[in-house]
């Protein structure tokens, strides 16, 4: 079945500490996102890529980073210098960018500890 | 102003109602809207979308377009218990580099 697969599913990091949240899909979509929701807030883009090898940063990417090498998969490295990372992180896709739905992983939480 | 706006609710309705749950958006270019059902603790699910003017019928699900109000809503018939969750309204703005915008969604919830 085709589909978007992000582990861990919980993350718990320490203060000072880089973590990195894999998404991968097998849905052959060019354009992949990541989102953070906070308890009872809506979805903030963190990165988008619409093509492999090129990626833009979203409204909140100070503290994250992400590569696009390949196209199945995204991952977001949460750095040291987000000072406030205990969230929900949810990856999603789309066939690309414009009047298509997105479709969504099951989500990490992470924690600071 | 919010460029996705909804109402945070709780909206609670008895089962078996009709759930009504309203989104407005700011951008008037914009093409492509779309529902979904949050779980809690769960990731988004597409129940809906909707491009043109008017109604879109999905079994129980009614979505309502009318671009000229900038308006979009979604009918639940026959409201189960199964349905309470946080409904996610989601807008393609051109403004936005063509990306999808979330309202920060409202919570349904439905009394057996």
């Amino acid at each position: 079945d085709g589909g978007i697969t992000q582990s861990p599913k919980y993350l718990f990091r320490k203060e000072g500490q880089n973590v990195t949240l894999s998404c991968e899909q097998n849905l052959n979509h060019d354009a992949m996102y990541w989102y953070r929701q906070d308890p009872g807030q809506g979805l903030r883009l963190i990165y988008y890529s619409q093509i492999v090898n090129d990626f833009q940063k979203g409204d909140i990417a100070e503290g994250y980073s992400v590569s696009r090498e390949k196209k199945e998969s995204f991952p977001l490295t949460v750095t040291s210098a987000q000072k406030n990372p205990t969230a929900f992180y949810l990856c999603a896709s789309s066939i690309r960018t414009g009047d298509y739905g997105y479709t969504f992983g099951s989500g990490t939480r992470l924690t600071v500890v | 102003q919010k460029e996705v706006e909804q109402n945070s609710g709780p909206l609670s309705v008895p089962e078996g109602a009709i759930a009504s749950l309203n989104c407005t958006y700011s951008d008037r270019g914009s093409q492509s809207f779309f529902w979904y059902r949050q779980y809690s603790g769960k990731s988004p699910e597409l129940i809906m979308s909707i491009y043109s003017n008017g109604d879109k019928e999905d079994g129980r699900f009614t979505a309502q377009l009318n671009k000229a109000s900038q308006y979009v809503s979604l009918l639940i018939r026959d409201s189960q218990p199964s349905d309470s969750a946080t409904y996610l309204c989601a807008v393609n703005l051109e403004g936005y580099g063509n990306k999808l915008v979330f309202g920060a969604g409202t919570i349904l919830r439905v009394k057996s």
